[in-house]
């Protein structure tokens, strides 16, 4: 499994877009990108998965490059209820392999 | 609406005392997954059910046990709880395995303590 680095944590104010980036510079050539949400005494969520390029749904888009050495998450317009913490998974079977995870906190 | 269910949310035990987690789902998926998740740290697989198949990861501790009496239930049992596995244990499940596209969902988690 691929290794991933994000930052650690990330503020930011209601309203505002929030973009976390992860590095996986060794991601081999099968795997997916997939972000995983976690609110506090909570499970994780599935949020997004892409591969190549950019990926959007209702919550959040993808953005990855073509070298596919990083990603990024894109949270637009955050509220209050998306302070969480936001995982980054390269993978290409079924088994999850967390990192440590980014805690985004939006504040008022 | 179909779920992940786990009960309880908390559980407190003794140290030594054996304790069971349960969790059941209601998505029909095939594969089960008990992971550990210590305070502030990421979740960790112990191990998961493809259908009938154990499959144990290298590094959980031999305390740590589960059965899937059916597609629907899955139970973690901690043989000796010790002050370490103090933890919330999170139940997942996919629809199969192999696929790197499939979502895991999970339940809300059991909070264990033990004293």
């Amino acid at each position: 499994l691929a290794k991933t680095t994000q930052p650690i944590s990330m503020d930011s104010y209601e309203g505002q877009e929030v973009n976390i980036t992860c590095s996986h510079n060794n991601i081999a050539t099968n795997d997916y990108i997939t972000w995983y949400q976690q609110f506090p005494s909570q499970g994780p969520r599935f949020i997004i998965q892409g591969y190549k390029t950019k990926v959007t749904n209702e919550v959040a888009s993808l953005f990855i490059p073509a070298d596919r050495k990083s990603s990024t998450l894109s949270l637009p317009r955050v509220s209050l209820s998306d302070t969480a913490v936001y995982y980054c998974l390269v993978g290409d079977d079924y088994k999850l392999s967390f990192g440590a995870g980014t805690t985004v906190t939006v504040r008022a | 609406d179909a779920m992940v269910i786990q009960n309880p949310r908390y559980q407190v035990t003794q140290f030594g005392k054996p304790v069971t987690l349960s969790c059941s789902q209601t998505l029909n998926h095939n594969v089960m997954y008990w992971y550990q998740q210590k305070s502030s740290q990421a979740p960790k697989l112990l191990f998961h059910y493809y259908d009938k198949d154990f499959n144990n990861e290298a590094d959980t501790p031999d305390n740590f046990q589960s059965r899937r009496p059916n597609t629907s239930f899955c139970f973690l049992d901690i043989r000796s709880p010790g002050l370490g596995d103090a933890a919330m244990y999170l139940c997942a499940t996919s629809r199969i395995q192999g696929a790197p596209q499939e979502t895991q969902y999970f339940g809300p988690g059991t909070r264990l303590l033990v004293l």
